[in-house]
């Protein structure tokens, strides 16, 4: 089945620690995005991707670092310097419209929960 | 920057009542996708919509009908005759085309009650 997988659903840090996000994708897409979700709050950007090795900031990027080093895959890392890291991440992918893609829409993986404890 | 704005954080409606999210948006470019996602209790965005700057032409969909407005940078969501699995956070999203940059609303929270 073609998708957008993320692991592990529930992910639990101790404060101090590094931890990565996985997120992969088969639908062949170029852009891949990191959104943040505090509960009862919307999607926020943390970082997007448009091609391999490439990747930009969104809006709160501080305390994250992410790679792009296949075009299937896109990991989060939630460093020890983001003060606040338990949230929900979610993640996306899309076709990029500059290179022919007419379905712009993004697809979303299911998404980890990461608690500090 | 693009920007999203859902004023609406909570509706609250009787099943088979009409109701309508509004989705304002902000941008420079003159290329750009606005997309409506649902997201239930589980999590995961699903898709709706997707509408073209240059299109705008309404659509309906079932219960489901989008007004767009470039004239008021609106896109708004309507549901006829809700129902109670229409309950679930609804999100508008702004994507420009040059640089694949794609922003959501705050999202509403829509409670359809039997």
């Amino acid at each position: 089945d073609g998708g957008i997988t993320q692991s592990p659903k529930y992910l639990f840090r101790k404060e101090g620690q590094n931890v990565t996000l996985s997120c992969e994708q088969n639908l062949n897409h170029d852009a891949m995005y990191w959104y943040r979700q505090d509960p009862g709050q919307g999607l926020r950007l943390i970082y997007y991707s448009q091609i391999v090795n490439d990747f930009q900031k969104g809006d709160i990027a501080e305390g994250y670092s992410v790679s792009r080093e296949k075009k299937e895959s896109f990991p989060l890392t939630v460093t020890s310097a983001q003060k606040n890291p338990t949230a929900f991440y979610l993640c996306a992918s899309s076709m990029d419209p500059r290179t022919g893609g007419l379905n712009t829409e993004a697809f979303f993986g299911q998404g980890t929960r990461l608690t500090v404890v | 920057a693009q920007k999203v704005t859902q004023a609406q954080t909570e509706i609250s409606v009787v099943e088979k009542e009409d109701v309508t999210l509004d989705c304002v948006y902000e941008t420079r470019d003159t290329t750009y996708y606005l997309f409506w996602y649902k997201q239930p209790p589980s999590g995961e965005l699903v898709f709706l919509i997707r509408r073209n700057s240059f299109d705008e032409q309404n659509e309906i969909s079932g219960r489901y009908s989008w007004n767009f407005q470039k004239s008021t940078s609106s896109f708004n969501f309507t549901i006829t005759a809700s129902q109670v699995v229409d309950s679930a956070v609804y999100f508008c999203a702004l994507r420009l085309y040059n640089n694949n940059d794609m922003r959501f609303g705050a999202g509403t929270r829509l409670t359809v009650k039997p």
